[in-house]
């Protein structure tokens, strides 16, 4: 199974701050990495999708980049609604597997 | 608009199965693979599978084997992930979820709501 590690695990930021989560995958997966937001309570929403595209309705203030074996979620600058969980998925081979979640929270 | 209305709780006993039914409205419903992803609790995401709504064709995580089957009922739009004798590490919230790419290797958007499972004595 590919492996993927997030990291970090937890992060404290303000409102404003630019926020960088990476994730890493035990082998190579081209492009085929996704990220999803949660909320407590809720179920994930897409992010950002085959790296680096932007779905519909997903402000710009959220970009992913990377290919291979690495890759990375930024946040220009947080905002209220951006205190959640954050996920990646790679689906390049079965079984298709997710990073452990980062948790962004109010410094 | 794209939409996945799940089935309610459930609470089950050990060794007991769990079936649940994920509706689906808004698009074509043998267009897109569904994907099941379950969550245990205050713990991160697993992948369980995919169906075809299509021709019926499903794929599953080594895990699940022999324990899992997804099956469909285009009629009424609906899929559904049946998991047999199950444990209490079973307890988890189980997610469906659209494969947007048109394939079964692509981005998951949008989700159904969720239905949260129990297993317990």
């Amino acid at each position: 199974d590919i492996q993927m590690t997030q990291s970090p695990s937890s992060v404290s930021a303000s409102v404003g701050d630019r926020v960088t989560i990476t994730c890493r995958a035990s082998q190579t997966i081209s492009n085929s990495l996704h990220w999803y937001q949660q909320k407590p309570g809720k179920a994930p929403n897409l992010l950002i999708y085959a790296a680096s595209s932007l779905p519909n309705g997903v402000p710009s203030r959220f970009s992913g980049s990377g290919s291979g074996t690495d890759f990375t979620l930024t946040i220009s600058s947080l905002q209220p609604d951006d205190f959640a969980t954050y996920y990646c998925q790679q689906t390049n081979s079965t079984p298709q597997t997710f990073g452990r979640g980062t948790t962004v929270d109010i410094k | 608009q794209v939409q996945l209305v799940q089935s309610g709780a459930e609470v089950k006993k050990p060794g007991a199965s769990m079936k649940v039914s994920c509706r689906a409205s808004g698009y074509n419903f043998i267009g897109f693979y569904i994907h099941w992803v379950r969550q245990a609790p205050g713990q991160g995401l697993e992948w369980m599978g995919w169906i075809n709504p299509n021709k019926g064709g499903t794929k599953y995580a080594q895990k699940f084997q022999g324990r899992v089957t997804m099956t469909r009922d285009t009629s009424i739009r609906t899929a559904y992930m049946e998991l047999n004798r199950l444990r209490s590490d079973d307890t988890a919230v189980y997610y469906c979820a659209i494969d947007s790419s048109g394939g079964p290797q692509g981005w998951l958007d949008p989700w159904g709501q969720g239905t949260l499972v129990i297993v317990s004595s």
